[in-house]
């Protein structure tokens, strides 16, 4: 069974970039979409962006001139990278996995929470 | 941007009663792109139903999805305690594939 786990900073300086990396045990990042959402604290979820595992991408408008998620096949990995964070950055953020020809979010990371905070 | 509305926001029931949960959209959605998720406090979200109407691995057939074009419908027949959670529908039809802002099932 596919398990897939978040790691990286959990403070973040307004301005910089947080970058969190998922990596994935249990299966391959072969033919499937790897997704990143996020959830702020009390509020709903928001669906970041997503990178298929030929490298190909799709970002939600309103993050995508600040968002970079890639791919690391050899590591089983994939990342996300947001630049230019403010306060309202702070979320839990989740890495998700999605099957071919299915449209929906089948295996999800914990979550890890960031703050953005000087 | 599809805007996915869920009502009611909060729904007030007891163990044993029918639960029934609305997602509607702004515009028509394939059924085939319509996903609903749980999510307890303190976890990630668990999909429940892809599909519209398909139940995930592992989920109890106390859960059924339903609806078509704008409206889609969860269900939960009959409700366990671990069922008190908040739900939440998602669409896939175009980017961003955003998510409803969730139904807080409660115990009454």
């Amino acid at each position: 069974q596919v398990q897939l786990q978040e790691s990286g900073p959990g403070l973040v300086k307004p301005s910089e970039t947080l970058s969190l990396t998922c990596t994935v045990s249990g299966g391959s990042t072969s033919s499937y979409f790897w997704s990143w959402i996020r959830q702020p604290p009390g509020e709903g979820l928001e669906w970041i962006g997503y990178i298929y595992y030929t490298g190909s991408t799709t970002y939600n408008p309103s993050l995508e001139s600040r968002v970079t998620i890639s791919i690391d096949a050899s590591k089983n990995q994939f990342s996300l990278m947001l630049s230019s964070v403010t306060a309202a950055d702070t979320a839990m953020y989740y890495c998700a996995r999605r099957s071919w020809g299915r449209y929906s979010l089948d295996s999800w990371g914990q979550g890890t929470l960031v703050t953005v905070s000087s | 941007e599809i805007v996915l509305t869920q009502s009611p926001g909060t729904l007030s029931l007891s163990p044993g009663e029918r639960a029934t949960l609305s997602c509607r959209a702004s515009q028509s959605v394939s059924s085939s792109y319509l996903a609903w998720y749980q999510q307890k406090p303190g976890q990630a979200p668990r999909l429940l139903i892809y599909g519209a109407s398909s139940r995930a691995t592992g989920i109890p057939d106390r859960f059924s999805g339903s609806g078509s074009g704008t409206d889609f419908t969860l269900t939960i027949s009959r409700l366990e305690p671990e069922d008190f959670a908040v739900y939440y529908c998602q669409h896939y039809a175009t980017s961003p594939y955003t998510f409803g802002q969730g139904t807080k099932l409660e115990i009454k």
